[in-house]
């Protein structure tokens, strides 16, 4: 069965620093990809997705994500982090067939110190 | 427009109480989803609505009980909960042309809490 990891349940970086959210997945197929973020009391917001067409993919915000294969990864950056970043990033996975499921990871929280 | 509006915003409920949430696009999207968020946690499944049809329930309670009139608007009847359904429940959408490479557009969530 699909399903996404997320290293880290807390990271913390100061402003204009480098953000790197990790996520591996699972799948016995090339899967597709999606990171989501969720501010505090809203839902979630879509910042970027993988769908095979190319590894490297932009979000909004400044984000981005490489899709590797041999690592089964999936990282999110952002090579200059904002106060407006703090937030809760969930990593998820959508099978390519019988697709309706988005399986979410656990979640991480971003905090950025001024 | 990628908008996809829930009502109530807050909504609190005794055990015996009979409620409902609801849940509105106008995308034109034919996927519509229902998702239990508990606090510090990711969002999880309840239903799927594919063209007005549920295709699927991940072995929700009977207590949960969905409903879709139409493309446009989805609701959840709420009735005898318990407190540990309390949670933010999610709304999302999906246009159901592009399988799993499709967006799911959330709402802002209704944030029940059951007395």
């Amino acid at each position: 069965a699909q399903s996404v990891t997320q290293l880290g349940s807390h990271v913390s970086v100061s402003e204009g620093a480098l953000v790197l959210l990790r996520c591996n997945y699972s799948s016995s197929v090339p899967p597709y990809l999606f990171w989501y973020v969720q501010y505090p009391n809203q839902g979630l917001q879509l910042l970027l997705k993988y769908t095979s067409a190319a590894t490297l993919v932009k979000g909004i915000n400044g984000f981005e994500a490489e899709f590797k294969k041999s690592e089964t990864s999936f990282h999110l950056t952002k090579p200059s982090a904002h106060m407006s970043d703090a937030a809760e990033y969930f990593c998820a996975v959508r099978k390519i067939q019988g697709a309706q499921k988005l399986v979410f990871g656990q979640g991480t929280r971003l905090t950025i110190n001024p | 427009d990628t908008e996809v509006t829930q009502t109530p915003k807050h909504l609190v409920m005794g055990m015996t109480n009979k409620k409902s949430l609801k849940c509105e696009q106008h995308m034109g999207h034919r996927a519509m989803y229902w998702y239990k968020q508990k606090a510090k946690k990711p969002p999880e499944l309840m239903f799927v609505y594919s063209y007005e049809k549920l295709s699927i329930n991940e072995s929700v309670p009977s207590r949960f009980s969905p409903e879709c009139p139409n493309s446009s608007l989805l609701n959840l009847h709420l009735h005898a909960l318990q407190p540990e359904d309390s949670a933010l429940y999610l709304c999302a959408s999906s246009p159901q042309r592009e399988a799993g490479r499709e967006t799911q557009y959330f709402g802002p969530g209704t944030r029940l809490l059951v007395l």
